[in-house]
Order: C-alpha cells, then structure tokens, then sequence
C-alpha cells in the first residue's frame, strides 16, 4: 500500500518569500502524485498532478513541483508568496491501476502581509 | 468545479442515533469516494464506489457503511454515532478511467456527535 509524509507541518512566512513544502511517497512501483490545496473553510482544490514526462510540473497559482524518483520526492515549490496563498495543502499518491489515493497529514500555510 | 453536492452541510446528532450523508454527482463518473478529515490526520478514506453496487472499505471503515444504488449518489451511514466520529465528512468523484484521473471534491459535511 502507498503512504505519504509530508513534512513541516506548520509553515509561516512573510508575503514574498519563497515556499517548499515536502512530499515524500512509500510505494513499491510507479506512481501518480498530486498537491491539492484547501483554503479555510472550502473543499480540496487540484492544485497540480504528475502523471509522467517532464518531472518539472507547472499548476495554477505559480505553483511548480518535481518528482525525484530516485529520492521518493515530490515537493512543492513557490518562488513568492502571497496573503492569499494562506491554505492547508496536502500531498497525495496513488499507483498507476490504483484508484486508491493515499495523502498526506497536510501542511498548514499561514502568509503574513 | 465539478457537480458534487453534499447534503447536508452540517449536522449535530446525539451519540447513538443513525445518520446518513448523502453525496450527489452530475458528472456520470464510475468513482466515488468518502473521506473522513481531521486534524492531525489529513484525509482517510472510508469507503469508495466503482460502480452501481460495487464498493469496497477503506482505511477507516469500521462503523460506518454505503450504498450506491444509482450511478449519481453514495450514500454514507453510520449505524450508531459516536462521539469519534465528529469530523468532516467529504466526497470526491473521478472518471476512473485508469488512474490518472484526479479526484475532485465536494464542500464537505460538518457532522458533530455529542
């Protein structure tokens, strides 16, 4: 079965300051992997999702992820954020053929203006 | 955002009695998904849907069941409430056309057991 370990589990920063929150996955085959986001009081949002190809992944918001295979990673970077990138955000695995996600704890983001 | 609502948004019941929650889709998707979220913990799955009839348990199945008799709803019950299972309920569909399909979610349900 996958499992998923999210590191750092409460991250405040300032507005423009740089953001990596760590994923790293436990599976034995290959995988796909996702970051979904959840501002305070709404549902799960997409934020992006690797499948295969480039292990660099642009999602919405100025959010980019890579996949380190080697490493078991998939951590979540921005370059500069903002007050309304304030959210928890959750790291989840599944193996290719299984429809089964695993996620992670979360990682809650509070951004000071 | 993807046709999922969620009924009812929020409940408070007494330990002991029957609740169900109900998860309706407009997106004829094979997959449906409950969630469970608490603090600490993320999301753990319960139960989930591949098809009319067709379920299987999660994570985190004990006390509770489901039910898909129609394509566009799953149903999640807990027979008997505990105090344990305050949480925030949430659903999520995918095509399930192979598995790189994102899931996507509804709003969630509230549920307080008292």
């Amino acid at each position: 079965a996958q499992s998923v370990s999210q590191h750092n589990h409460h991250v405040i920063l300032s507005e423009a300051a740089s953001l990596e929150l760590g994923c790293n996955y436990s599976y034995g085959g290959t995988v796909n992997l996702f970051w979904y986001v959840q501002y305070p009081g709404q549902h799960l949002q997409l934020l992006l999702k690797y499948f295969s190809g480039d292990p660099l992944v642009k999602g919405i918001k100025g959010f980019e992820a890579e996949f380190i295979k080697s490493k078991f990673s998939f951590n979540l970077r921005k370059p500069s954020v903002q007050w309304s990138d304030t959210a928890e955000y959750f790291c989840a695995v599944n193996g290719k053929g299984n429809n089964r996600l695993a996620f992670g704890k979360g990682n809650q983001v509070v951004v000071i203006p | 955002d993807a046709g999922i609502t969620q009924s009812p948004r929020h409940k408070v019941t007494e330990t002991g009695t029957p609740v169900t929650l109900r998860c309706h889709q407009t997106e004829n998707h094979r997959y449906m998904y409950w969630y469970r979220q608490d603090p600490g913990h993320g999301l753990r799955l319960i139960h989930y849907s591949y098809g009319v009839k067709d379920t299987d348990k999660g994570e985190v199945s004990d006390g509770y069941s489901v039910s898909r008799s129609k394509t566009e709803d799953f149903l999640l019950t807990l027979e008997s409430a505990t105090s344990s299972q305050t949480s925030v309920y949430f659903c999520a569909i995918s095509p399930g056309q192979g598995s790189n399909q994102p899931q996507h979610f509804g709003d969630g349900t509230r549920l307080s057991i008292l």
